[in-house]
């Protein structure tokens, strides 16, 4: 896709598959965690988010995990499709107005 | 309901110009957000704006200005344009700032090529 990493991690998982995409964030005060999923020529799409206290959210076939001891998110996709091949981001926001995200995946369905 | 419009879409300069970049939010949104996208440095945050006031802003140098107008919509500008602004330009919006719950809604993005 256009301007999303040409040196991304790659996740190549097949078709029914449950994904994994894990993410290590930097800021110990963030509070709030969003995943985001982008399609070539397309801007972020918001999948799901979780507050810092929580340590589970789940939402339609995506689930976000919260480990804040070792500032770690990770998103689960379950019964991957096709249509899910996309650029995954994670980022972290302190609360103020200011979201920072991570270096992003890309995720390969084959079918 | 429309969503996040971003004009224009495809943008080509030369350095040392100036350019500006137009975002409409979705309609009732107040806050507008915009980031910078490279294959390097991947989706970095330039500034935030809530009512026309700079809430947040990224470490970007003075170049990079931005503006919101009364009716929410926003402008960013960026002035003597240098190679290493070629980027994808992300507009996001969100009904009053991006928090738990208010999810931001991004733009297609303005792609800048500066020659």
């Amino acid at each position: 896709g256009e301007s999303v990493g040409l040196h991304l991690p790659t996740l190549s998982v097949q078709e029914g598959d449950n994904s994994i995409i894990n993410c290590a964030y930097s800021n110990s005060a963030s509070d709030y965690f969003i995943w985001y999923k982008q399609e070539s020529g397309k801007g972020p799409q918001f999948i799901i988010d979780i507050r810092s206290n929580m340590d589970k959210r789940q939402g339609q076939r995506v689930t976000v995990l919260l480990n804040k001891t070792v500032k770690h998110l990770s998103l689960q996709i379950a019964a991957t499709q096709p249509g899910d091949s996309a650029v995954y981001f994670c980022a972290e926001n302190t609360g103020g107005f200011k979201t920072i995200f991570g270096a992003g995946t890309r995720l390969f369905v084959k079918a | 309901k429309a969503g996040v419009t971003q004009t224009p879409r495809y943008l080509i300069k030369t350095r040392g110009q100036q350019v500006t970049l137009s975002c409409s939010p979705i309609s009732g949104h107040r806050s507008v957000s915009w980031y910078q996208q490279t294959p390097g440095q991947g989706l970095q945050f330039l500034f935030e704006y809530f009512s026309e006031t700079q809430r947040n802003k990224g470490n970007f140098p003075g170049r990079f200005s931005g503006r919101q107008f009364s009716n929410s919509r926003s402008e960013m500008n960026v002035s003597t344009l240098e190679l290493g602004d070629s980027a994808l330009y992300l507009c996001a919006s969100s009904l009053v700032g991006t928090g738990f719950d208010y999810e931001q809604y991004f733009g297609p993005g303005t792609r800048l090529t500066v020659t």
